[in-house]
């Protein structure tokens, strides 16, 4: 099983659609999520962190289920400006230090 | 304002010479991080360092070498043993000395093609 699996993109979808990505990890020792977003060509830059309660941040929702080790982030109500890449992010375990691991992404293309 | 930057931005390399990618952070930062990111890839961890004169091999350092002198600077060069090195080069940081519990804060990329 992959480190962080995510669902294979892209996701087409017009405005004013709900769309929900889904992530797997394989390390049940992890502690911290993110979901992070990146524009074409660009550096990935936060979008939200992960709690065990979820949380919401506006139109966006984040859940987690340590049972079965998924991750996912519901956007709703979708804008042109959503469209990018949205990486599920875990921390693991290199060499005794903790580190991030990243996801491929799964593009979200939001159409007019 | 504080942040990451990287340079060059854009660089093209021959076959064969080494090159190396700079990574400043005015953030008081003290882990830094190497990643390289390939088209319809993730992100993937070349080298980190939680600290002044201490660095951690990634998933893929091979090829790579890294330096951390100063708590500011992490420069990464790209060695002619690498044998696949055009790629997207981010480098980012974290607030506390213990990576993965805390948010990555990225410079804006190198884009480094090997003609």
């Amino acid at each position: 099983r992959k480190e962080v699996e995510q669902d294979p993109g892209p996701f087409n979808v017009p405005e004013g659609a709900t769309v929900a990505f889904n992530c797997t990890y394989s390390n049940s020792a992890s502690q911290s999520f993110f979901w992070y977003r990146q524009d074409c060509r660009k550096e990935p830059k936060l979008l939200m962190s992960v709690y065990s309660s979820g949380n919401e941040d506006g139109r966006f929702t984040a859940q987690l289920n340590r049972a079965s080790q998924y991750i996912s982030l519901l956007i709703r109500d979708s804008k042109l400006s959503d469209s990018a890449t949205y990486l599920c992010v875990v921390n693991g375990m290199n060499s005794g230090y903790s580190t991030l691991t990243f996801g491929k992404g799964t593009m979200l293309l939001v159409s007019p | 304002d504080g942040g990451i930057t990287q340079s060059p931005k854009y660089l093209f390399r021959k076959e064969g010479q080494n090159v190396t990618l700079s990574c400043e952070q005015n953030l008081n930062h003290d882990a830094m991080y190497w990643y390289r990111q390939d088209p319809g890839q993730g992100l993937r961890l070349i080298y980190y360092s939680q600290i002044v004169n201490d660095f951690q091999k990634g998933d893929i350092a091979e090829g790579y070498s890294v330096s951390r002198e100063k708590k500011e600077s992490f420069p990464l060069t790209v060695t002619s043993a690498q044998k696949n090195p055009t790629a997207f080069y981010l480098c980012a940081s974290s607030i506390w000395g213990r990576p993965g519990t805390g948010e990555l804060f990225f410079g804006e990329g190198s884009r480094l093609t090997v003609l």
